[in-house]
């Protein structure tokens, strides 16, 4: 199972682009890279999910390089609602992971005005 | 749609006392799982399914048992609860078997053991 890194926390403010990088070293060739958002008192909520390359929607974008070995999700210009934890989880969508998935830690991001 | 319903919502319990978080779920999804969150920790898996009759060990599963009767539920049952039971809890379902599809949380459950 591929086993996620992520820094503890950062700091950035209002308008500002914020990249969240992910380290994933030995993910998987089925292994799809998606990212969550947790508000306090709430359940994390589903933000993107990618494979390679790049992936964009109207929230969010995620990078991903050639090796797979990291992600990187990017928000841009935040804003204080963005103030919030963001995991990164790497698994399985043909059952490899047969439903055993690991989350990290998480970013925990403050956004100032 | 409901989503992810968990119940309920607060509870406190003795130690060794025996309680059932309830979780249902109404959108069909095949996987079912069940997560803590402690302060510092994130989430870790405690017990998943990946359908009726169907449930495995995530990486905490010691003190809490699980089964999957119906595709709609996914109750988490504590047998003897103890201190370091004192968490929050939050069930999750999704829609391919593995789980790696979007995964839709519930509100989460918040349990405090004295």
């Amino acid at each position: 199972l591929a086993k996620t890194t992520q820094p503890i926390s950062m700091d950035s403010y209002e308008g500002q682009e914020v990249n969240i990088t992910c380290s994933h070293n030995n993910i998987a060739t089925n292994d799809y890279i998606t990212w969550y958002q947790q508000f306090p008192s709430q359940g994390p909520r589903f933000i993107i999910q990618g494979y390679k390359t790049k992936v964009t929607n109207e929230v969010a974008s995620l990078f991903i390089p050639a090796d797979r070995k990291s992600s990187t999700l990017s928000l841009p210009r935040v804003s204080l609602s963005d103030t919030a934890v963001y995991y990164c989880l790497v698994g399985d969508v043909y059952g490899g992971s047969q439903g055993n998935l690991i989350f990290g830690k998480g970013t925990k991001l403050s956004v100032k005005p | 749609n409901a989503g992810v319903t968990q119940t309920p919502k607060f509870q406190v319990l003795k130690t060794g006392q025996s309680m059932t978080l309830q979780c249902a779920q109404d959108m069909n999804h095949e996987y079912m799982s069940w997560y803590r969150q402690d302060p510092g920790m994130g989430l870790r898996l405690i017990h998943y399914s990946v359908g009726a009759g169907i449930t495995d060990q995530g990486e905490v599963p010691n003190g809490y048992n699980v089964s999957r009767s119906t595709t709609e539920d996914f109750p988490l049952r504590l047998l003897s609860a103890a201190p370091s039971q004192t968490s929050v809890y939050f069930c999750a379902s999704s829609y391919t078997t593995s789980g790696t599809g979007e995964l839709f949380f519930g509100e989460g459950s918040r349990l405090t053991v004295l």
